[in-house]
């Protein structure tokens, strides 16, 4: 089956750090690959996304590449904002299969 | 404006009395969804609907109920809820079932 492994949670970070946030896959086929974020009190938005290998996604400040050799597509930016704080969720999707498949979350808590 | 719009956002009710959560979206969406999120269990999908009147089960639909009539609305529907009920609901959409998903901003169901 399909599954996505984040790595836990809270990410405690000083502002201007350097984030990553790790995602591993399995997938039947050939995934297409999401980040969202949840910030405080709201619902998923989508950060960005891949859809084929090497692909990178980006937006805000953030990076993630899909690699299929490793079955990653970690989460990376370069310098943190106490803005950021927020819930990171890794999920894919196979074409063929109904849903989409979220990792379990992590927490970043960026502090001034 | 294109958005996922739930409602309510917060509700308290009682063992055992019927309640719906209403979901509609402006998008012309084929794909609808309902989720539930729990501490340390991530998201968990509880029904999904690739069309009008075509409904099928996610993976924790037990307790649940959904109707699609019209393409732009996605009730949720709990007969006779219960404290194991008591999570926050997310409704999304997305153009078919393996694009990005569009979220509401959430329910807070209390079950008491």
């Amino acid at each position: 089956g399909n599954s996505v492994t984040q790595m836990e949670g809270p990410v405690t970070l000083s502002e201007e750090a350097f984030l990553t946030i790790n995602c591993t896959y399995t997938a039947t086929g050939y995934p297409s690959l999401f980040w969202y974020v949840q910030y405080p009190g709201e619902g998923l938005q989508l950060l960005l996304k891949a859809t084929k290998a090497d692909d990178k996604g980006s937006n805000k400040g953030f990076e993630a590449t899909y690699r299929k050799e490793t079955t990653s597509f970690h989460l990376e930016k370069g310098s943190v904002q106490v803005s950021d704080s927020a819930v990171y969720f890794c999920a894919l999707s196979v074409r063929g299969y109904s849903t989409l498949t979220f990792g379990k979350g992590t927490m970043l808590l960026v502090s001034p | 404006e294109a958005q996922v719009t739930q409602n309510p956002r917060y509700l308290i009710t009682v063992t055992g009395k019927k309640l719906t959560v209403t979901c509609s979206q402006n998008m012309n969406h084929e794909y609808m969804s309902w989720y539930r999120q729990d501490p340390g269990l991530g998201l968990r999908q509880i029904y999904y609907s690739m069309n009008v009147e075509v409904t099928d089960k996610g993976d924790v639909p037990e307790g649940y109920k959904v109707s699609r009539k019209e393409k732009r609305n996605f009730p949720l529907i709990l007969e006779s809820p219960s404290p194991n009920q008591t999570s926050l609901y997310f409704c999304a959409s997305s153009f078919d079932r393996n694009t990005e998903a569009f979220f509401g901003q959430g329910t807070r169901l209390t079950v008491v």
